[in-house]
């Protein structure tokens, strides 16, 4: 069974700075990765996902992807207080559709 | 606003009593899952549908566990006898299709068992 593993657990950053968050599966198969953020007391709404090798950039965000060491991560500059939240990832695998979701990494944007 | 409609939002049951939560899904989307988030912020994937008809699930827990999604009502997952074990955050999540598809969750339901 898939694990996905996010590290770190939580990060701080000040305003303005470089957020970047770590994600890795444990199945070789992993198919497709999605990022996750979910405000405090609110449901997760997807934020990117990434499909091949490679970067995709969204505004401040842009997310990597190295299906071979099975690793993506998802990167946030000019952070902003708006963007304190939980970010979830999220990977299917072996074209077996029912993500399995990591623990989550926790983000403080101070002012 | 997440057009994945949950009810109710917060849910309070004796050990032992039963326990029910409802999902309308966004409209057009076929496919239904349940995952239940605990306090850790764990992830577990529950049971998802396509339709009325079941694609996957975990072994529903002794069978304590069950979940439909009936035609043309909202979608239902129940515990028969809650546990302390089971207070989560239970999340509905539907998508169009059953491969590379972004999930779209509801508010959720705040399960405490007391």
């Amino acid at each position: 069974q898939q694990k996905v593993q996010q590290s770190p657990e939580s990060l701080i950053v000040p305003e303005g700075g470089m957020a970047s968050l770590n994600c890795t599966s444990s199945d070789r198969n992993v198919d497709y990765f999605w990022w996750y953020r979910q405000h405090s007391g609110k449901s997760p709404k997807m934020l990117m996902s990434i499909f091949s090798n490679g970067e995709k950039e969204e505004g401040r965000f842009t997310v990597h992807l190295n299906k071979a060491s099975l690793h993506t991560s998802l990167h946030i500059r000019d952070s902003q207080p708006s963007d304190s939240a939980l970010y979830l990832c999220a990977a299917t695998s072996g074209g077996n559709y029912k993500p399995t979701f990591g623990k989550g990494t926790s983000l403080v944007v101070h002012p | 606003n997440s057009k994945v409609i949950q009810t109710p939002r917060y849910l309070v049951k004796g050990q032992g009593q039963k326990a029910k939560m409802r999902c309308i899904p966004e409209k057009g989307h076929p496919v239904v899952f349940w995952y239940q988030q605990n306090k850790n912020n764990e992830f577990k994937f529950l049971i998802n549908f396509q339709n009325q008809e079941v694609l996957q699930q975990i072994d529903m827990t002794e069978k304590r566990f069950s979940a439909e999604c009936p035609s043309n009502s909202p979608c239902s997952l129940e515990i028969q006898s809650s546990e302390a074990g089971d207070s989560a955050l239970y999340l509905c999540a539907s998508s169009l299709l059953t491969s590379a598809e972004t999930l779209y969750f509801g508010s959720g339901t705040r399960l405490t068992v007391l």
